[in-house]
């Protein structure tokens, strides 16, 4: 594998379940990054990580947790999500963080809350 | 005000077209500026960083001009597989010590034989 990958490729949940997006890079790089794109939005970051820890949360709310175990794992774990939740969640990363390298992204989970 | 904005288009050019998209940014102090590509249902990939000279690369000019805080992006002779949304994205240190990415909502191409 190389790049960015993530799972699932796309994800339909209730507002009750709690399930995990996972995202794994193979660049061997040191920062990662959630995003989140709803339709006609542009892209909003949620979260930043920098050696395993976070070092920006972009106001997101509670009900979306990340995990970041080692520097090329990244999770959001999702629990009683509402409609307007549903989205293009795009993981990212780049060699160091900052705005000033260019990030590479996975190909997304598309979620779908109902 | 928006970090970056940008004219959503769409655009709907013929093969060969030469095309042109614009962006503005609101902080002045932001440095780095760069263009991504997103192809419909696929991951925004960089397609160019825009530098204060300008610079080109194939059929893409980028230019930035600093005083306006404006960028643009020329494509000239379209081809097929220019048919995208091209977003405008931009450094800014606002709320980061080390600064973040901030997209445009992203132009969209679509080029016709």
């Amino acid at each position: 594998e190389t790049g960015v990958t993530q799972t699932p490729r796309h994800l339909v949940m209730g507002m009750t379940n709690k399930k995990s997006l996972k995202c794994e890079q193979h660049l061997g790089h040191n920062a990662m990054y959630w995003y989140k794109q709803s339709a006609k939005k542009p892209l909003e970051l949620m979260f930043v990580y920098n050696f395993k820890e976070q070092t920006e949360n972009n106001s997101v709310p509670s009900r979306f947790s990340p995990e970041c175990p080692n520097s090329s794992h990244l999770f959001l774990h999702l629990h009683t999500l509402q409609p307007e939740d549903s989205a293009l969640y795009l993981c990212a990363s780049s060699p160091l963080p900052g705005g000033n390298n260019e990030q590479f992204f996975g190909p997304g989970t598309r979620l779908t809350v109902l | 005000r928006k970090e970056v904005e940008q004219d959503p288009g769409p655009f709907n050019v013929p093969e060969g077209a030469t095309v042109a998209f614009n962006c503005t940014y609101s902080n002045s102090a932001s440095q780095s500026f760069f263009w991504y590509r997103q192809d419909c249902r696929k991951e925004p990939k960089l397609l160019m960083s825009v530098y204060s000279s300008g610079n080109e690369d194939g059929r893409f000019t980028a230019q930035l001009n600093r005083a306006s805080q404006y960028i643009s992006l020329l494509i000239r002779d379209s081809k097929l597989s220019d048919s995208a949304t091209y977003l405008c994205v931009v450094n800014s240190d606002r709320g980061s010590t080390l600064g973040r990415l901030y997209f445009g909502r992203g132009t969209q191409l679509t080029v016709w034989p």
